[in-house]
C-alpha cells in the first residue's frame, strides 16, 4: 500500500509569516500533488511534480510555491501566509490514470 | 477544460435503502474516470476507477459505478448502504496528462 505522509497534521500560522508544509512519499511515484480542500470547492490543484527538480503550476498557484528536492519530497511553501489560505492541504503521489494515493491531511489556520 | 460537476451537495438515505451519487463530466475524448470516498480527517482513496470495456465497473465495498459517452455521466450506485458509508464522495476526471480534476464532493449521511 502506498504510504503518503504530511507534516504538520496541524498548523497555526500567523498572518505574514512563512509556512512549509512536508510531504514523503515511499513508492517511488514519480507525480506527486498538492491540493486545497475547501467547503464547496472539493479539491483544487495547487501544484505538482512530474519528478525530482520538476515543479509545475497547479490551478490556483497564486501566494504558493513548491520544492521538489528528491522523488520522495515535495514541499508546499506559503511566503506570505494570508487568512485566506486558511484551508486542509492534501498532498497526493501516483499516476493520475490508474491511481493516486493520498496523505491525511494538514489543517492548517493563518490568523 | 476538464471539468467535473456532482450537482448534489448532500444526499441523505436510510441504512439498507439504495443509493445513487451524480457525476458529470466534461471533456471532448473519454477520460479516465474515478470515484474516491473520503471517510472523517482522513485523505482520499480510490473506490472504483474507468477507462474501456464493460461501461459498469465493480469497486471496493458493493460499490459500482455505471459510464454513459451519450450522457457524459460516471454514477455511482450500491444497492444497500451501510451507516459506515457515511463519508464525502468525489467524482474525478484524468484525461492523460499528469493531473487528476475533482468534482466538488457529494456528502453521504446514512441514517439509521
Amino acid at each position: 500500500e502506498a504510504a503518503v505522509t504530511q507534516s504538520p497534521r496541524n498548523k497555526v500560522a500567523v498572518t505574514g509569516g512563512k509556512v512549509t508544509l512536508s510531504c514523503n512519499q515511499t513508492n517511488n511515484h514519480n507525480n506527486m500533488y498538492w491540493y486545497r480542500q475547501d467547503t464547496g470547492h472539493g479539491l483544487r490543484l495547487i501544484h505538482y511534480s512530474y519528478g525530482a527538480g520538476s515543479t509545475e503550476k497547479g490551478d490556483i498557484p497564486d501566494g504558493y510555491k513548491a520544492s521538489r528536492p528528491s522523488q520522495e519530497n515535495f514541499s508546499l511553501i506559503l511566503e506570505l501566509a494570508t487568512p485566506s489560505q486558511t484551508s486542509v492541504y492534501f498532498c497526493a503521489s501516483g499516476d493520475p490514470n490508474t491511481e493516486v494515493f493520498f496523505g491525511k491531511g494538514t489543517r492548517l489556520t493563518v490568523v | 477544460a476538464q471539468s467535473v460537476t456532482q450537482p448534489d451537495a448532500r444526499v441523505t438515505v436510510s441504512e439498507g435503502a439504495s443509493l445513487q451519487l451524480r457525476c458529470k463530466y466534461s471533456y471532448s475524448a473519454t477520460p479516465y474516470l474515478f470515484w474516491y470516498v473520503q471517510y472523517p480527517r482522513q485523505g482520499l482513496q480510490m473506490l472504483l476507477k474507468y477507462y474501456s470495456g464493460d461501461p459498469v465497473v465493480q469497486g471496493v465495498n458493493g460499490f459500482e459505478a455505471e459510464f454513459s459517452k451519450s450522457d457524459s455521466s460516471f454514477h455511482l450506485r450500491k444497492a444497500s448502504v451501510h451507516w459506515s458509508d457515511s463519508a464525502v464522495y468525489f467524482c474525478a476526471v484524468s484525461a492523460g496528462g499528469y493531473k487528476v480534476v475533482f468534482g466538488s464532493g457529494t456528502r453521504l449521511l446514512v441514517s439509521p
